[in-house]
């Protein structure tokens, strides 16, 4: 039974398109996050949602959307694809927003843009 | 300025040997979370353990213990008896509070090769 799974796993897509990745946790935590983790393995946090409110939301480049419909799904979208894009996008999950709360992840969904 | 620093891009170490993965931080915040995780090379990102800024013991879990030096900020990961499914990248991150809730803040991670 996957606790945070992401889907797709892989996406190759060209330049200039829109494309979603989708997350979904059965954990019952309140809150999600996405992460963007770039090819030299660096994390860098994207969004954060608690109970489907953002709340926060880094410097991101408004082509990428979030959206939670309910506590368990945080969906990311992204228009006009840009090579730059390329990237392993993680979702993940906590109890609640609070210090002492470690993450369980997803597994990743890796995008290549061509 | 980087909040979280790990300065060993790649260690070595051999099988049944204990290793020390270091990671500094820099926060004017007095409460605040720290954490590592591992990424095997499958890619997922597991937690392995964490450290509140006011415990007064280091925290421990299984053969993985977080050296916490509050006054000189940092946070060492020591794996005891490493096993060659140790070998992975490790990252050191610490959560504080930011604008509207908490953020996580990942160093750039150490490379661990265990060797037979």
């Amino acid at each position: 039974d996957t606790a945070v799974s992401q889907t797709p796993k892989y996406l190759v897509t060209q330049m200039g398109n829109d494309k979603s990745i989708k997350c979904e946790q059965n954990l019952g935590h309140d809150t999600m996050y996405w992460y963007k983790q770039d090819s030299k393995k660096f994390l860098k946090i994207m969004f954060s949602y608690n109970n489907k409110e953002l709340i926060i939301n880094e410097t991101v480049p408004n082509r990428f959307s979030p959206k939670s419909p309910d506590k368990a799904h945080l969906n990311l979208h992204i228009n006009s694809l840009e090579l730059g894009d390329s990237a392993v996008y993680f979702c993940a999950s906590s109890p609640r927003d609070r210090l002492n709360y470690g993450y369980t992840f997803g597994s990743g969904t890796r995008l290549t843009v061509v | 300025a980087q909040k979280i620093t790990q300065t060993q891009p790649g260690m070595f170490v051999q099988e049944k040997e204990a290793v020390t993965l270091d990671c500094t931080y820099d926060t004017s915040d007095p409460s605040y979370g720290l954490f590592w995780y591992k990424q095997p090379s499958s890619g997922e990102m597991i937690f392995l353990i964490y450290q509140g800024s006011y415990d007064q013991q280091n925290a421990t879990e299984g053969r993985y213990s977080l050296n916490f030096q509050k006054a000189r900020k940092s946070a060492n990961l020591v794996i005891s008896a490493s096993q060659l499914g140790d070998s992975a990248m490790y990252f050191c991150a610490m959560r504080e509070a930011d604008t509207g809730g908490f953020k996580t803040i990942f160093g750039a991670g150490t490379r661990l090769f265990v060797k037979a």
